[in-house]
């Protein structure tokens, strides 16, 4: 894998399911891997950076964990509720930049 | 604490037309500074960035430009504006290793 990819690229859930979705990226040259949950018309807002093998991280009902020898991470919500409903990226280091995935759209419905 | 700005917050101007976007981050010296698009149905595109004043890296060829002329400043312009550059523009900054970045609240541009 060159660049980050993530899936599925859109997903439909019930209200109060929980569900989970893939980010994978390069495991050479690992420095740190970042998710943002992006609603419509807003800007991107941090969840999470990992940074080591084995990495879970967690914010309320929403929760990550990062595979660097393999190359993947999962973002996981429990309970999903409609304001979930956003576009989740990640991404990875290199440089100074950060490299993107395209995203996973989750849209909770009630 | 920091803070960035962005303005204005939307934008419509004639095919044709040149363009100036500002970003400007307070609390903070030397930041890393970024210019992303989304264009409609698309996802989060980088344009350029700069570690540091009068520093440019571009990332997609095209007829934008941009500009740092102060440590917390950054500028994106265009001549002559296209339909294609129709999107909602990001500006962002990051500091550290980590690298991990913070938004603005973004500049919707429509070109007619």
């Amino acid at each position: 894998i060159l660049n980050v990819e993530q899936s599925p690229q859109s997903l439909h859930v019930q209200e109060g399911d929980s569900t989970n979705f893939t980010c994978s990226f390069p495991s050479s040259n690992f420095y740190a891997l970042h998710w943002y949950r992006w609603e419509t018309a807003k800007s991107p807002e941090a969840l999470f950076v990992m940074t080591l093998n084995g990495d879970e991280k967690k914010k309320g009902r929403i929760s990550a964990t990062l595979n660097t020898k393999e190359g993947y991470s999962y973002l996981y919500i429990k309970g999903s509720q409609p304001e979930d409903s956003a576009t989740y990226l990640c991404a990875f280091n290199r440089d100074y930049q950060l490299i993107w995935g395209a995203g996973t759209k989750l849209i909770i419905k009630p | 604490s920091q803070t960035i700005h962005q303005w204005p917050a939307t934008l419509v101007q004639p095919v044709g037309s040149p363009l100036s976007l500002e970003c400007t981050v307070e609390g903070t010296s030397n930041p890393n500074l970024y210019w992303y698009r989304q264009a409609a149905g698309r996802g989060l595109q980088l344009l350029f960035y700069s570690v540091g004043i009068g520093q440019i890296s571009s990332e997609v060829p095209q007829n934008l430009s941009a500009s740092r002329p102060q440590d917390r400043q950054f500028i994106l312009s265009s001549k002559k504006l296209l339909l294609s550059d129709s999107g909602f523009y990001l500006c962002a900054w990051s500091e550290g290793r980590v690298y991990e970045q913070f938004f603005g609240p973004g500049t919707r541009l429509t070109v007619l």
